[in-house]
């Protein structure tokens, strides 16, 4: 098993471009999360999906979307990056008794 | 609102000391109550988890934390602590009953002596 897949590893953004993150899970977890992490602030959610079907925003959703394209799939969309959003981005399932995350995605905005 | 208090941001220990990690929690249902480890670059690993039933759970690499409902404390320990445990140790919270909200403390970065 995969675990928790995430893509790109690393990404460079110009201020003002989009890009998509992706993240999949192959353990039929119904829980996904997307977290940033950041120096000395610990790791932030900035949106969750509790099911299918489902998002809600957690504390820092601003100057990001989601969409939970299926059980497996929970991508991060970045509509305008902004340097304020050169972080490093973390995605999770969770089950009950699990949760398991990503390698990360090391994303810089210039 | 919930939150996840970890209040030491830095703790230095000699090889071979013991070790606490402190972590409170606040919110009136009962939590999940995670502990994870994460490695200079690298992502997230599960140290241990407590759901329910008995209030000192062990984990893996010789971790174990106690679950405090009246102090609203999930503290970390380690009896004696090796040099590869230096690295940053996160504190988390779950809660079912808002929808699977899951979240983490600011982290306490460990350094070991020799």
């Amino acid at each position: 098993n995969a675990g928790v897949t995430q893509t790109p590893k690393f990404q460079v953004l110009k201020t003002g471009q989009s890009m998509t993150l992706q993240c999949a899970q192959d353990m039929n977890h119904n829980s996904m999360y997307w977290y940033r992490q950041d120096p000395g602030m610990g790791l932030r959610l900035i949106y969750y999906s509790a099911s299918e079907g489902t998002t809600d925003k957690g504390e820092v959703p601003n100057g990001y979307n989601v969409s939970r394209l299926n059980k497996r799939e929970f991508s991060l969309r970045l509509e305008s990056a902004a340097p304020s959003q050169t972080s490093v981005y973390f995605c999770a399932s969770l089950e009950n008794t699990e949760a398991f995350f990503g390698q990360g995605t090391r994303l810089t905005v210039v | 609102a919930q939150s996840v208090t970890q209040p030491d941001i830095h703790i230095t220990v000699s090889e071979g000391a013991s070790l606490e990690l402190r972590c409170n929690y606040s919110y009136g249902a009962t939590p999940y109550l995670f502990w994870y480890v994460q490695s200079p670059g690298q992502g997230l690993q599960l140290l241990l988890k407590y759901f329910s039933g008995d209030t000192l759970v062990q984990g893996i690499k010789g971790f174990e934390a106690e679950f405090k409902r009246s102090q609203s404390s999930f503290n970390l320990r380690k009896p004696s602590v090796h040099w590869s445990d230096a690295a940053e140790y996160f504190c988390a919270v779950g809660y079912r009953i808002t929808g699977n909200q899951f979240y983490f403390g600011t982290g306490t970065s460990l350094t070991v002596i020799p």
